[in-house]
């Protein structure tokens, strides 16, 4: 069965400094993998994805994420951070590029102090 | 506008009542799914539907129903509702082979 783990619960980064969030998964073929950003109270937007090609993808907001086989991880980075960054950030795993369905970690809390 | 609606957006209600969470998009999208989230669970997925009149089951289905008679609608119906269901819902759609996205979420209170 297909999992996803994220190792923190949460992270606090000052405004201006670098970002990473962890993300290591568990999948018997080639994964789609996404990342997915969650503001209070809001619904979840995507971030960016990798469904083949380049390893290094670019997202919205500033954000990439590497994707590496070997050590089965989907790290997201930011090279520096805004308070709007503040949220709760989701990565997530699928097949079919995500259309039956994806399997979600269960969140990373970013806490940006000023 | 492309998007995927959810009504309604908040609901209270008590154990035992019927109740029914719809969910429309309109961007022609084959696959739907609904999925619940709960603090430090994440979002798991209670079913999905690959076109009209096809369903299936997610990681969490107990104590839910769905239908597909109209590819823009897909509704989760809560039989028999009890205070575990208490959550915020998504639902979402994508093309085959395509990302999903997500509505703005229900928030349900089961008393």
């Amino acid at each position: 069965a297909q999992s996803v783990t994220q190792p923190d619960i949460h992270i606090t980064v000052s405004e201006g400094a670098s970002l990473e969030l962890r993300c290591n998964y568990s999948y018997g073929a080639t994964p789609y993998l996404f990342w997915y950003v969650q503001s209070p109270g809001q619904g979840l937007q995507l971030l960016l994805k990798y469904f083949s090609g380049d390893t290094l993808v670019q997202g919205i907001k500033g954000f990439e994420a590497e994707f590496k086989r070997s050590q089965s991880s989907f790290n997201l980075r930011k090279p520096s951070v805004h308070w709007s960054d503040a949220a709760e950030y989701f990565c997530a795993v699928g097949s079919g590029g995500g259309a039956d369905g994806l399997t979600f970690g269960k969140g990373t809390h970013l806490i940006i102090q000023p | 506008e492309a998007q995927v609606t959810q009504n309604p957006r908040y609901l209270i209600t008590v154990t035992g009542k019927k109740l029914t969470v719809t969910c429309s998009q309109n961007m022609n999208h084959e696959y739907m799914s609904w999925y619940r989230q709960d603090p430090g669970l994440g979002l798991r997925q209670i079913y999905y539907s690959m076109n009209v009149e096809v369903t299936d089951k997610g990681d969490v289905p107990e104590g839910y129903k769905v239908s597909r008679k109209e590819k823009r609608n897909f509704p989760l119906i809560l039989e028999s509702p009890s205070p575990n269901q208490t959550s915020l819902y998504f639902c979402a759609s994508s093309p085959p082979l395509g990302t999903q996205y997500f509505g703005p979420g229900t928030r349900l209170t089961v008393l």
